[in-house]
């Protein structure tokens, strides 16, 4: 099974200040024959389902707005928040879909 | 519109079972593969099975593998969970979700959620 990391667990940022999230997998999700990372992430507010924000590693959803984005191939990946809104306040999850279990990540509770 | 509605959740005793049920509509169901997702109260998410478009692949965490069976009929635009031998870590609220296509290649990344149904499993 691939396991999910994720760094830090939680993180206090002031309005308008970037915030990073890291995720790691213990194997590679880099699938060769389509060059595709198999790597989402998603944001949960309270009470709330989570929402996809990003899918292939680095592709964001359709109205996710601009200041989410997010890099990286192989086993260690980055969500960026370029300049936090009260509205972001969530925990942020990574999951890699490139082998079943299709596992997550731990989350990354995102504070102001 | 996408809408994804769960349904049959519910207080149940260690060992029983219970049979989720997700309604879809807005879209073609048959062409997406779809997912049970869980999440325990105050815990993260916990992926619990996918089946492609026609039912020709299906995937159990093994947490639930021998005990959960998922389903769907196409006709109906249904997805099901049936949950047997039931335990109290299964308490959590199951969520069904989308998948964009119709199976490994599209992705088993989830675009669209529904609201949640809780099943508690307690004596």
């Amino acid at each position: 099974d691939i396991v999910m990391t994720q760094s830090p667990d939680s993180l206090a940022v002031s309005l308008g200040e970037r915030a990073t999230i890291n995720c790691k997998s213990s194997q590679s999700v880099l699938y060769s024959s389509n060059n595709k990372n198999y790597l989402a992430w998603y944001q949960q507010k309270p009470g709330q389902p989570p929402k996809l924000l990003i899918y292939w590693a680095s592709t964001r959803e359709s109205g996710v707005p601009d200041r989410f984005s997010a890099s990286g191939s192989g086993t260690d990946f980055t969500l960026t928040i370029s300049s936090l809104q009260a509205e972001d306040v969530a925990v942020y999850y990574c999951q890699q879909y490139y082998s079943s279990p299709f596992t997550f990540g731990p989350g990354t509770k995102v504070d102001i | 519109e996408v809408q994804l509605v769960e349904s049959g959740g519910g207080l149940v005793k260690p060992g029983g079972s219970l049979r989720l049920s997700c309604a879809a509509s807005g879209f073609t169901f048959s062409s997406n593969s779809m997912n049970w997702v869980r999440q325990a109260p105050g815990k993260g998410l916990e992926w619990v099975s996918s089946i492609s478009s026609s039912s020709t692949y299906i995937y159990y965490a093994d947490s639930v593998k021998g005990r959960f069976t998922i389903s769907r009929d196409n006709a109906k635009n249904s997805l099901y969970l049936q949950m047997n031998s039931l335990r109290a870590e299964d308490t959590a609220v199951y969520y069904c979700a989308r998948s964009p296509g119709g199976g490994f290649w599209s992705g088993y990344y989830f675009d669209y959620w529904g609201q949640g149904t809780l099943v508690t499993v307690s004596s």
